[in-house]
């Protein structure tokens, strides 16, 4: 199985302040179609989880573009450029290359 | 709009089955991967398995083989988990969520989840 490890694993932040998450693979998520399969949810406290990036980089239907994701291969990042309050909740990455998909441990932003 | 809903929560005891539905309305049912995805209190999310309701393939998680069936009604364009041989390390809440069109394979849409309590 594929190994996906974030961090951090809490991040307390600042409103106005950006913030970023990291996410690492044990091996490659680029598929020979040339996309990497990383996508990035968010968990609101007492909610489902909800997309917010697809294939590395490409921001789901009504996500802010405050959130932007960007990397390739094995490391990827997720970056927050303004926190508002409403970014509280468990981010987590999950890689759709092999079979069982795989997510990260979650990160878990708060505000300060 | 695109929406998922599942099934209440159930409690069962241990070495019973459990089944999940979801049902889905706003889109064409056949068109998009059903996925499951299970969360313990407190813990990450954690995939079981996907079924393409269109043709009725599906693909386990290895851990769930043999304990985990999904199946479709496409007349009510509704999807069905079934675990079975529940033991105490299965209580959870359970996602369905949609998946894997065309080239994407990430979940765009979920469902509130079913909370499934193992419990003597």
């Amino acid at each position: 199985d594929i190994i996906m490890t974030q961090s951090p694993l809490s991040l307390p932040v600042t409103p106005g302040e950006p913030a970023s998450i990291s996410c690492r693979s044990s091996q490659s998520l680029l598929h020979s179609n040339g996309y990497n399969y990383l996508d990035w949810y968010l968990q609101r406290p007492g909610q489902s989880p909800q997309l917010l990036i697809y294939l590395a980089s490409n921001r789901a239907s009504g996500v802010p573009d405050r959130f932007s994701g960007s990397g390739a291969g094995t490391d990827f990042t997720l970056k927050i450029n303004r926190v508002e309050a409403d970014d509280v909740g468990i981010y987590y990455c999950m890689q759709s290359l092999q079979i069982p998909w795989t997510f990260g441990q979650g990160t878990k932003v708060e505000i300060k | 709009q695109v929406q998922l809903v599942q099934s209440g929560a159930e409690v069962k005891k241990p070495g019973a089955s459990v089944k999940v539905s979801c049902k889905a309305s706003g889109y064409t049912f056949t068109t998009y991967d059903i996925n499951w995805v299970r969360q313990a209190a407190g813990q990450g999310l954690e995939w079981m398995g996907w079924m393409n309701p269109n043709n009725g393939n599906t693909g386990t998680a290895q851990r769930f083989q043999g304990r985990v069936t999904m199946t479709k009604d496409t007349s009510k364009s509704t999807a069905y988990m079934e675990l079975s041989g529940l033991t105490f390390e299965d209580t959870a809440m359970y996602y369905c969520a949609r998946g894997g069109y065309d080239y994407r394979r990430d979940f765009d849409y979920w469902g509130q989840g079913t909370l499934v309590t193992v419990s003597s």
